[in-house]
């Protein structure tokens, strides 16, 4: 079955911005219509949905965190990316990628099917 | 935004024993309800998706109901197994909201 991963930085600094990389095995991205999502997680607290991008391109977002995050595909390297600009320490958490089930006639479902294991993610000096 | 509460924020049952965990929707989302178990350091795992599908290879223990604004997951009879914090999550919107979570521990 699909598995996925997330690659990237473990340490970020105030201001900067993060960049993680979901490599995603097992099957194709392209084999159905899927939306592949961005989860969030700061050290002891509940989870917060970052962000989608359907394998169409088109993308949702969390209006909280809307004006800093990009989400985007590169089906050609199986993999999907999250740019989030202007990280502060409010950002520390651990980032998870989940793949949602496949598109039922003309409906997605956005529950998570699939999820990476996590990356922490520190944002200090 | 959609608001999502669940209660209790956290629960102690002894093994063999029945509980059930509350999720409110601040408005109606039909059944457009999933729950997760996250257990300590490991990534959060579906249980139920449209408020009462069980996902394959989750043991018939757990169930869950409900539609509109008040969903509840079930587990019939506790296993030590099932320590763990656990999620709703309204996917009716195209933002989507997870509750703050119930601690369950085995006592």
């Amino acid at each position: 079955h699909v598995q996925l991963q997330e690659l990237g930085p473990r340490l970020v600094k105030p201001s900067q911005t993060l960049s993680l990389t979901c490599s995603v095995s097992g099957d194709s991205m392209t084999s159905g219509s899927y939306l592949w999502n961005w989860i969030r997680q700061p050290a002891g607290k509940g989870l917060e949905w970052i962000g989608r991008v359907f394998t169409s391109g088109q993308n949702d977002y969390n209006p909280s965190l809307e004006s800093r995050v990009t989400i985007s595909l590169d089906t050609s390297k199986n993999q999907f990316s999250l740019k989030m600009t202007s990280m502060t320490a409010a950002d520390t958490a651990v980032y998870y990628c989940a793949r949602s089930p496949p598109r039922d006639s003309r409906v997605y479902y956005g529950y998570f099917q699939y999820w990476g294991q996590g990356s922490l993610v520190t944002v200090s000096t | 935004d959609i608001q999502m509460t669940q209660s209790p924020s956290t629960l102690s049952a002894f093994a063999g024993d029945r509980v059930t965990i509350t999720c409110r929707a601040s408005q109606s989302i039909s059944t457009w309800l999933a729950w997760y178990q996250q257990k300590p350091g490991k990534a959060p795992n579906l249980l139920i998706s449209k408020a009462s599908n069980l996902e394959i290879g989750v043991p018939s223990r757990f169930s869950g109901s409900g539609s509109g604004t008040e969903f509840t997951l079930t587990i019939s009879s506790l296993q030590p197994d099932d320590s763990a914090t656990y999620y709703c999550q309204q996917y009716k919107t195209s933002s989507s909201d997870f509750g703050q979570g119930t601690k369950l521990e085995i006592k």
